[in-house]
Protein backbone atom coordinates (compact mmCIF):
# COMPACT_ATOMS: atom_id res chain seq x y z
CA UNK A 1 0.00 0.00 0.00
CA UNK A 2 1.12 3.29 -0.76
CA UNK A 3 1.31 5.54 2.64
CA UNK A 4 -0.01 9.22 2.40
CA UNK A 5 1.72 10.94 4.96
CA UNK A 6 0.71 15.23 5.48
CA UNK A 7 1.75 17.38 8.40
CA UNK A 8 1.33 19.45 10.16
CA UNK A 9 -1.76 17.59 11.60
CA UNK A 10 -2.55 20.79 13.07
CA UNK A 11 -2.02 24.49 12.09
CA UNK A 12 -3.25 27.33 13.42
CA UNK A 13 -3.85 30.64 11.20
CA UNK A 14 -5.54 34.19 10.84
CA UNK A 15 -7.61 35.88 8.51
CA UNK A 16 -5.46 36.54 5.39
CA UNK A 17 -2.46 34.42 6.22
CA UNK A 18 -0.77 32.06 3.77
CA UNK A 19 -0.88 28.32 4.27
CA UNK A 20 0.94 25.23 2.73
CA UNK A 21 0.28 21.71 3.65
CA UNK A 22 2.50 19.14 2.56
CA UNK A 23 2.06 16.07 1.50
CA UNK A 24 4.12 12.86 1.08
CA UNK A 25 3.71 9.76 -0.36
CA UNK A 26 5.89 6.84 0.28
CA UNK A 27 6.68 6.07 -3.20
CA UNK A 28 6.18 7.60 -6.68
CA UNK A 29 3.01 8.90 -7.82
CA UNK A 30 3.71 10.41 -10.41
CA UNK A 31 0.80 13.84 -9.90
CA UNK A 32 -2.13 11.45 -9.50
CA UNK A 33 -3.17 13.01 -6.18
CA UNK A 34 -6.27 15.20 -4.67
CA UNK A 35 -6.88 17.48 -2.52
CA UNK A 36 -10.43 17.49 -0.77
CA UNK A 37 -11.59 19.97 2.03
CA UNK A 38 -13.89 18.67 4.39
CA UNK A 39 -16.05 20.91 7.02
CA UNK A 40 -17.23 19.56 10.61
CA UNK A 41 -20.33 16.80 9.99
CA UNK A 42 -19.83 17.02 6.15
CA UNK A 43 -18.44 15.12 3.46
CA UNK A 44 -15.48 15.57 2.13
CA UNK A 45 -15.20 18.22 -1.10
CA UNK A 46 -12.77 17.97 -3.81
CA UNK A 47 -10.31 21.28 -4.66
CA UNK A 48 -7.21 19.82 -6.70
CA UNK A 49 -7.19 16.79 -8.77
CA UNK A 50 -3.85 15.44 -10.85
CA UNK A 51 -1.96 17.67 -8.16
CA UNK A 52 -2.18 21.67 -9.62
CA UNK A 53 -5.67 21.20 -11.17
CA UNK A 54 -8.29 23.14 -9.61
CA UNK A 55 -11.84 21.79 -9.86
CA UNK A 56 -14.34 23.94 -11.31
CA UNK A 57 -15.94 26.48 -9.06
CA UNK A 58 -13.15 26.82 -6.37
CA UNK A 59 -11.61 29.68 -5.67
CA UNK A 60 -8.17 30.54 -7.15
CA UNK A 61 -6.81 31.20 -3.78
CA UNK A 62 -6.19 27.66 -3.74
CA UNK A 63 -3.38 26.05 -5.21
CA UNK A 64 -1.24 22.75 -5.57
CA UNK A 65 1.69 21.79 -6.68
CA UNK A 66 4.74 18.40 -6.53
CA UNK A 67 5.02 15.87 -8.25
CA UNK A 68 6.57 12.46 -7.41
CA UNK A 69 6.26 12.00 -3.75
CA UNK A 70 6.29 15.57 -2.13
CA UNK A 71 3.34 17.58 -2.55
CA UNK A 72 1.87 20.67 -1.19
CA UNK A 73 -1.33 22.59 -0.54
CA UNK A 74 -1.43 26.39 -0.42
CA UNK A 75 -4.50 28.65 0.56
CA UNK A 76 -3.13 32.05 -0.08
CA UNK A 77 -4.93 34.90 1.89
CA UNK A 78 -7.20 32.63 4.19
CA UNK A 79 -10.86 33.63 4.51
CA UNK A 80 -13.31 32.23 7.21
CA UNK A 81 -14.93 29.74 5.17
CA UNK A 82 -11.52 27.93 4.98
CA UNK A 83 -11.02 26.51 8.37
CA UNK A 84 -11.90 23.18 7.56
CA UNK A 85 -9.52 19.58 7.34
CA UNK A 86 -7.66 18.87 4.63
CA UNK A 87 -6.58 15.92 3.66
CA UNK A 88 -4.49 14.50 0.07
CA UNK A 89 -5.76 10.67 -2.05
CA UNK A 90 -3.24 9.28 -4.27
CA UNK A 91 -5.31 7.23 -7.34
CA UNK A 92 -1.78 5.92 -8.91
CA UNK A 93 -2.38 2.38 -7.06
CA UNK A 94 -4.86 0.26 -5.35
CA UNK A 95 -5.54 0.23 -2.59
CA UNK A 96 -6.61 3.95 -3.20
CA UNK A 97 -5.58 5.92 -0.01
CA UNK A 98 -5.81 9.34 1.76
CA UNK A 99 -3.68 11.48 4.48
CA UNK A 100 -4.32 11.32 7.69
CA UNK A 101 -5.81 15.09 7.26
CA UNK A 102 -5.11 18.59 8.46
CA UNK A 103 -6.96 20.84 10.39
CA UNK A 104 -6.70 24.72 9.59
CA UNK A 105 -7.50 26.45 12.37
CA UNK A 106 -8.26 29.66 13.67
CA UNK A 107 -5.36 31.60 15.51
CA UNK B 1 -26.58 17.93 -11.21
CA UNK B 2 -25.53 14.88 -9.52
CA UNK B 3 -26.59 13.48 -6.37
CA UNK B 4 -25.79 10.77 -3.89
CA UNK B 5 -28.07 9.82 -0.69
CA UNK B 6 -26.55 6.83 1.74
CA UNK B 7 -29.17 4.38 3.47
CA UNK B 8 -29.50 1.70 6.06
CA UNK B 9 -29.14 1.08 10.02
CA UNK B 10 -27.35 3.58 11.93
CA UNK B 11 -26.41 0.83 14.71
CA UNK B 12 -25.34 -3.05 13.97
CA UNK B 13 -24.49 -5.66 16.53
CA UNK B 14 -21.22 -7.13 17.15
CA UNK B 15 -20.48 -10.11 14.31
CA UNK B 16 -23.68 -9.29 12.65
CA UNK B 17 -23.40 -7.22 8.96
CA UNK B 18 -23.36 -3.99 7.87
CA UNK B 19 -25.38 -3.25 4.72
CA UNK B 20 -25.62 0.10 3.69
CA UNK B 21 -27.57 1.46 0.27
CA UNK B 22 -26.39 4.59 -1.91
CA UNK B 23 -29.16 5.95 -4.52
CA UNK B 24 -27.92 8.01 -7.23
CA UNK B 25 -30.25 10.79 -8.91
CA UNK B 26 -29.05 12.99 -11.88
CA UNK B 27 -27.10 10.70 -13.99
CA UNK B 28 -27.41 6.90 -14.89
CA UNK B 29 -25.59 4.50 -12.86
CA UNK B 30 -24.04 2.65 -15.98
CA UNK B 31 -21.92 5.46 -16.81
CA UNK B 32 -19.53 5.55 -14.01
CA UNK B 33 -17.51 3.87 -11.51
CA UNK B 34 -18.94 3.70 -8.58
CA UNK B 35 -17.20 3.88 -4.39
CA UNK B 36 -17.66 3.47 -0.49
CA UNK B 37 -15.76 5.38 1.66
CA UNK B 38 -15.56 5.54 5.45
CA UNK B 39 -14.41 7.80 8.14
CA UNK B 40 -13.74 6.03 11.75
CA UNK B 41 -15.09 8.81 14.11
CA UNK B 42 -12.05 12.26 14.25
CA UNK B 43 -9.87 9.82 12.14
CA UNK B 44 -8.82 9.80 8.64
CA UNK B 45 -10.66 9.04 5.50
CA UNK B 46 -10.12 4.93 4.13
CA UNK B 47 -11.32 3.82 0.78
CA UNK B 48 -13.34 0.60 1.25
CA UNK B 49 -13.58 -0.31 -2.69
CA UNK B 50 -15.58 0.29 -6.45
CA UNK B 51 -17.81 -1.20 -8.78
CA UNK B 52 -19.00 -0.43 -11.96
CA UNK B 53 -22.05 -1.33 -13.40
CA UNK B 54 -21.48 -4.89 -14.88
CA UNK B 55 -20.68 -6.08 -11.71
CA UNK B 56 -16.92 -5.57 -12.31
CA UNK B 57 -15.22 -4.99 -7.90
CA UNK B 58 -11.88 -4.02 -6.29
CA UNK B 59 -11.99 -4.21 -2.51
CA UNK B 60 -9.29 -2.49 0.04
CA UNK B 61 -6.94 -5.88 0.95
CA UNK B 62 -7.73 -4.49 4.28
CA UNK B 63 -11.28 -5.40 3.81
CA UNK B 64 -11.49 -8.02 1.11
CA UNK B 65 -12.76 -10.84 2.89
CA UNK B 66 -15.40 -9.65 4.90
CA UNK B 67 -16.68 -6.44 1.72
CA UNK B 68 -19.12 -6.83 -0.94
CA UNK B 69 -20.20 -4.18 -2.91
CA UNK B 70 -23.11 -4.64 -5.23
CA UNK B 71 -25.49 -2.55 -8.22
CA UNK B 72 -28.58 -2.53 -8.81
CA UNK B 73 -29.18 -0.70 -12.02
CA UNK B 74 -32.70 -0.80 -12.37
CA UNK B 75 -33.22 1.26 -9.01
CA UNK B 76 -29.92 3.36 -9.60
CA UNK B 77 -27.95 1.98 -6.91
CA UNK B 78 -25.41 0.24 -5.04
CA UNK B 79 -24.60 -1.64 -2.07
CA UNK B 80 -22.26 -2.22 0.43
CA UNK B 81 -22.13 -5.26 2.81
CA UNK B 82 -20.00 -5.69 5.31
CA UNK B 83 -19.65 -8.94 7.55
CA UNK B 84 -18.47 -9.73 11.00
CA UNK B 85 -18.32 -6.64 12.10
CA UNK B 86 -16.58 -5.27 14.82
CA UNK B 87 -16.29 -1.56 17.39
CA UNK B 88 -13.62 -0.96 14.55
CA UNK B 89 -16.15 -0.78 11.96
CA UNK B 90 -17.93 2.11 13.71
CA UNK B 91 -17.83 4.95 11.32
CA UNK B 92 -19.32 7.62 9.27
CA UNK B 93 -19.74 5.87 5.77
CA UNK B 94 -19.68 7.68 2.31
CA UNK B 95 -20.68 7.14 -0.92
CA UNK B 96 -19.20 8.90 -4.20
CA UNK B 97 -18.96 8.58 -7.79
CA UNK B 98 -15.23 7.81 -9.30
CA UNK B 99 -14.01 10.59 -11.75
CA UNK B 100 -12.08 7.94 -14.18
CA UNK B 101 -12.19 4.42 -15.52
CA UNK B 102 -11.64 1.62 -12.87
CA UNK B 103 -11.64 4.30 -9.96
CA UNK B 104 -8.33 5.67 -10.86
CA UNK B 105 -9.29 8.96 -9.80
CA UNK B 106 -10.60 11.44 -7.15
CA UNK B 107 -14.39 11.48 -5.77
CA UNK B 108 -16.96 13.90 -6.87
CA UNK B 109 -19.60 14.22 -5.87
CA UNK B 110 -20.09 12.20 -2.26
CA UNK B 111 -23.48 11.60 -0.21
CA UNK B 112 -23.71 13.32 2.73
CA UNK B 113 -22.18 10.49 4.85
CA UNK B 114 -24.61 8.01 7.63
CA UNK B 115 -23.00 7.46 10.36
CA UNK B 116 -23.05 3.02 11.62
CA UNK B 117 -22.31 2.44 15.06
CA UNK B 118 -21.51 -1.41 15.86
CA UNK B 119 -22.46 -1.66 19.57
CA UNK B 120 -24.95 -4.68 21.08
Amino acid sequence: DIQMTQFPSTLSASVGDSVTITCRASQSISTWLAWYQQEPGKAPKVLIYKASILESGVPSRFSGSGSGTEFTLTISSLQPDDFATYSCQQYNSYPLTFGGGTKVEIK
Amino acid sequence: QVQLQESGPGLVKPSETLSLTCTVSGVSITTYHWTWIRQPPGKGLEWIGYIFYSGSTNYNPSLKSRVAISVDTSKNQFSLRLTSVTAADTAVYYCARCNALNCYSWFDPWGQGTLVTVSS
